[in-house]
């Protein structure tokens, strides 16, 4: 079945550190997004990319890094500059004919 | 900019009565609007979507949504609510064309009591 998979589901990071959380998917989508999502904050955008090699930043970028090397994967690192990586990540994926947005079933990250 | 309130952070239901989760929505030209469901722990689920057409429109597990563009809303129902539709539900707006990056709400959390 086609999805998007996203791994680790649970990480626990320690102050200082990089993580890379990975989202992969096989659904042929060209546009790929991360979410972090907080208690009672709703989804906030973090960076989107729409084709290949080509990637934009969201309204919460600060702190974190992606790449976009191939049309499946869309890997986010969360650099030791993200003051409160606390938080559920979300990965979503969209394509030329649908209008809604796939998600993956998300990383929890934690800080200890 | 676009945007989309949820007015209400938490709406409690009994087993078996009716349920509407609110959502109004500001976005320049026509709206493509869209209801998901998230689970604890859990990705958000896609359950319905107004693209054009009917302003009623009927999703997955039995949930539907109106579309009124003078009130500029688009509230979730379900006839008859079941304690698994208990969840976290959001609405999300995008334009019909331009960037493809739709706004979300805040999240309602919907708690059916047995």
């Amino acid at each position: 079945d086609g999805g998007i998979t996203q791994s680790p589901k649970y990480l626990f990071r320690k102050e200082g550190q990089n993580v890379t959380l990975s989202c992969e998917q096989n659904l042929n989508h060209d546009a790929m997004y991360w979410y972090r999502q907080d208690p009672g904050q709703g989804l906030r955008l973090i960076y989107y990319s729409q084709i290949v090699n080509d990637f934009q930043k969201g309204d919460i970028a600060e702190g974190y890094s992606v790449s976009r090397e191939k049309k499946e994967s869309f890997p986010l690192t969360v650099t030791s500059a993200q003051k409160n990586p606390t938080a559920f990540y979300l990965c979503a994926s969209l394509g030329r004919t649908t209008y809604g947005y796939t998600f993956g079933s998300g990383t929890r990250l934690t800080v200890v | 900019a676009q945007s989309v309130a949820q007015p209400e952070d938490q709406v409690n239901v009994a087993e078996g009565n009716p349920l509407t989760v609110k959502c109004t929505y500001s976005v320049s030209g026509n709206p493509y609007l869209f209801w998901y469901v998230q689970y604890p722990n859990r990705g958000l689920q896609f359950l319905l979507k107004y693209i054009t057409g009917d302003n009623l429109v009927k999703g997955s597990y039995g949930f539907e949504a109106e579309f009124n563009k003078s009130q500029t809303s688009f509230h979730l129902k379900k006839p008859s609510a079941l304690v698994s539709d208990s969840a976290l539900y959001f609405c999300a707006v995008r334009p019909e064309g331009g960037s493809y990056i739709p706004t979300f709400g805040r999240g309602t959390s919907l708690i059916v009591h047995p």
